[in-house]
């Protein structure tokens, strides 16, 4: 298994690009979530899925969008990027479901994205 | 709303020393508590996790967490730190019954040979 994969690591956006953050897992896990971290903020929750086609907002969604085509692929597409927006982004997922037990998060290598 | 606090934004001991990383807890619910790790340059690792049962949980890499409900405190504990135990640690809690996790804002452990 591969895990949690995310393209690109790395990433240099003008303000008012767009673009989307690749994340995918392998392990048919119903969670999935994306996160920024920043200096001194910890881990931020942007968008979140239960499963296929649902998604919900997180903590700081605006600017972002995301869908949940399928139960692999979670993208994150930032409409028009600016320069608060630079982070470190993680993706993430977990069995989720009924049972509570399994339910710890599996996390990507992260993308770094700089937006000038 | 959960929340989740991590009164230190850095611990230093001695390696050898016994280790105590803080993280106290806010949910309306029953809490399901976590610990993750991160290692520069690194996604977050799970280390442990309590979802109900005896209240010291053990992990990895010998790491050990005590839940205290009257306190509302998962303080995650080593008897005998490593140098490689330097990471930043981060707390989470996620309440019985909603997906949403929230996450600290991390503790700097570093093991000083």
């Amino acid at each position: 298994n591969a895990g949690v994969t995310q393209t690109p690591k790395f990433q240099v956006l003008k303000t008012g690009q767009s673009m989307t953050l690749q994340c995918a897992q392998d392990m048919n896990h119903e969670y999935m979530s994306w996160y920024r971290q920043d200096p001194g903020m910890g881990l931020r929750l942007i968008h979140y899925s239960v499963g296929a086609g649902i998604t919900d907002q997180g903590e700081v969604p605006n600017g972002y969008n995301v869908s949940r085509s399928t139960t692999e692929d979670f993208p994150l597409r930032l409409l028009s990027a600016a320069p608060s927006q630079t982070s470190v982004y993680f993706c993430a997922s977990s069995l989720g479901g009924a049972d509570d037990f399994y339910n710890e998060q599996f996390f990507g290598p992260g993308t770094r994205l700089t937006v000038l | 709303a959960q929340s989740v606090a991590q009164p230190e934004d850095q611990v230093n001991v001695a390696e050898g020393n016994p280790l105590t990383v803080k993280c106290t807890y806010s949910v309306s619910g029953n809490p399901y508590l976590f610990w993750y790790v991160q290692y520069p340059n690194r996604g977050l690792q799970f280390l442990l996790k309590y979802i109900t049962g005896d209240n010291l949980v053990k992990g990895s890499y010998g790491f050990e967490a005590e839940f205290n409900k009257s306190q509302t405190s998962f303080h995650l504990k080593k008897p005998s730190a490593l140098v490689s135990d330097s990471a930043l640690y981060f707390c989470a809690v996620r309440e019985g019954g909603y997906q949403k996790v929230t996450f600290g804002t991390g503790t700097k452990l570093q093991v000083i040979p």
